[in-house]
């Protein structure tokens, strides 16, 4: 069955410290990856998404994400991050064959000046 | 190009009263999901809908929870003799055609309901 963890609930990071939040998936075949970010009382934003070709993409706010199929992991990272960056972020995992989304518990980024 | 639309925005209800959340996806879009957040949860997938069918609701209560998609208007998702229980933000998103192609999924601003 499909499922994707985020192990991390909370993560606290300085402002303009770099930032890594993890995502692990189980899926068996290629999956569709993607990042959403939600600020509070907001609907999800999406970031970036994975198909196919590069592992390494880009997405909005000057996030980036690396597809690693060996380690079944999407892990989201930003050089520096900003104080407009706290909020929930969301990574899911989309199969070819279904008509769902598997979304993680998300992780909550807080940041200090 | 308008995205998803979702209302009301927020809704209070009374225990045991109905409550009705609303969803026009995205233009051009003809498929629709509602997902549930629960406080301090992450998203569970309720229903997925196309004009008109209810393709797959296995995410949802057996019970006073149902949905639509009529052929003209929006979503509708409907829970009867609501409980606190049901309080939470439920999200509808929509796709261009199924998500087995690899579409992006567009998600609505949410409705929170709350029940008093």
């Amino acid at each position: 069955a499909q499922s994707v963890t985020q192990p991390d609930i909370h993560i606290t990071v300085s402002e303009g410290a770099s930032l890594e939040l993890r995502c692990n998936y189980s899926y068996g075949a290629t999956p569709y990856l993607f990042w959403y970010v939600q600020s509070p009382g907001q609907g999800l934003q999406l970031l970036l998404k994975y198909f196919s070709g590069d592992t390494l993409v880009q997405g909005i706010k000057g996030f980036e994400a690396e597809f690693k199929r060996s380690q079944s992991s999407f892990n989201l990272r930003k050089p520096s991050v900003h104080w407009s960056d706290a909020a929930e972020y969301f990574c899911a995992v989309a199969g070819n064959t279904g008509n769902q989304f598997y979304f993680g518990t998300g992780t909550s980024l807080t940041v200090i000046p | 190009n308008a995205g998803v639309m979702q209302n009301p925005r927020h809704l209070v209800r009374r225990r045991g009263q109905e409550a009705r959340l609303r969803c026009s996806p995205m233009k051009g879009h003809s498929h629709v999901y509602w997902y549930r957040q629960l406080p301090e949860e992450g998203l569970k997938f309720m229903v997925y809908l196309q004009k008109e069918n209810i393709i797959d609701e296995s995410g949802m209560p057996k019970e006073r929870f149902s949905a639509e998609f009529p052929k003209e208007g929006p979503s509708i998702l409907r829970i009867q003799q609501v409980v606190r229980g049901d309080s939470a933000a439920y999200f509808c998103a929509s796709t261009r055609s199924g998500q087995g192609t690899g579409n992006t999924i567009y998600f609505g601003e949410g409705s929170w309901l709350t029940v008093v």
